[in-house]
């Protein structure tokens, strides 16, 4: 079935280091996967997004993993700062189901000084 | 901020009302989905919509239904609501059928009493 789940929910990491968010999915016909970042109180925001044809997608300060083989997704941040502390979702979109995305629970990143 | 905007913020009503929210989608975009998120739990898709119709659904009962307009902004409307429907509820749009970025609004958060 559909399920989008996340290794750690809480991730305490230091300013200046960096930060890895792990997320497993279910789907081996999944062909979209997405980050967002959702602070308190706001809607989740688009971080980086990679198709299932590809295995590495780099943005800024930001680069995504995907592993099909053991159905792993991961979110690097370099040199977290502590207006990255939120909580990151990952999402799945399946194979020909239009823009349906799934989330999973997610995980709290927090950048201690 | 990604040109997504929804009203109201915050709304308060009680078990057996009926609720209106509503979307305005970014410049340009003419798909709108429409999430439930709970607290502490990742976005539920509700359904979609391209086009002024009803474009997939997820697994929420027909008390939930969303128009569209031309100008692509969109209502979600509950009937009958249920202390569980309590949640942050999200819009979100993408600039074709298909496209698999979706940029959120802020949400408007929901206490059904």
């Amino acid at each position: 079935g559909e399920s989008v789940g996340l290794h750690l929910p809480t991730l305490s990491v230091q300013e200046g280091d960096n930060s890895i968010i792990n997320c497993a999915y279910s789907n081996s016909a999944s062909d979209y996967f997405i980050w967002y970042k959702q602070e308190s109180g706001k809607g989740p925001q688009f971080i980086i997004d990679i198709r299932s044809n590809m295995d590495k997608r780099q943005g800024q300060r930001v680069t995504v993993l995907l592993n099909k083989t053991v159905k792993h997704l991961s979110l690097q941040i370099a040199a977290t700062q502590p207006g990255d502390s939120a909580v990151y979702f990952c999402a799945e979109k399946l194979a020909g189901t239009a823009s349906k995305l799934t989330f999973g629970t997610g995980t709290r990143l927090q950048v201690t000084l | 901020e990604t040109g997504v905007t929804q009203s109201p913020t915050h709304l308060i009503k009680t078990r057996g009302q009926q609720v209106t929210l509503r979307c305005s989608s970014q410049s340009g975009h003419n798909t709108v989905s429409w999430y439930q998120q709970a607290l502490g739990q990742g976005p539920q898709f509700i359904f979609q919509y391209y086009r002024e119709e009803e474009n997939g659904r997820g697994n929420f009962p027909p008390r939930f239904s969303g128009l569209q307009f031309p100008n692509y902004s969109s209502e979600l409307n509950v009937n009958a609501l249920e202390l569980d429907d309590s949640a942050l509820y999200l819009c979100a749009s993408s600039p074709e059928l298909g496209g698999e970025t979706q940029y959120f609004g802020p949400g408007t958060r929901l206490l059904v009493l």
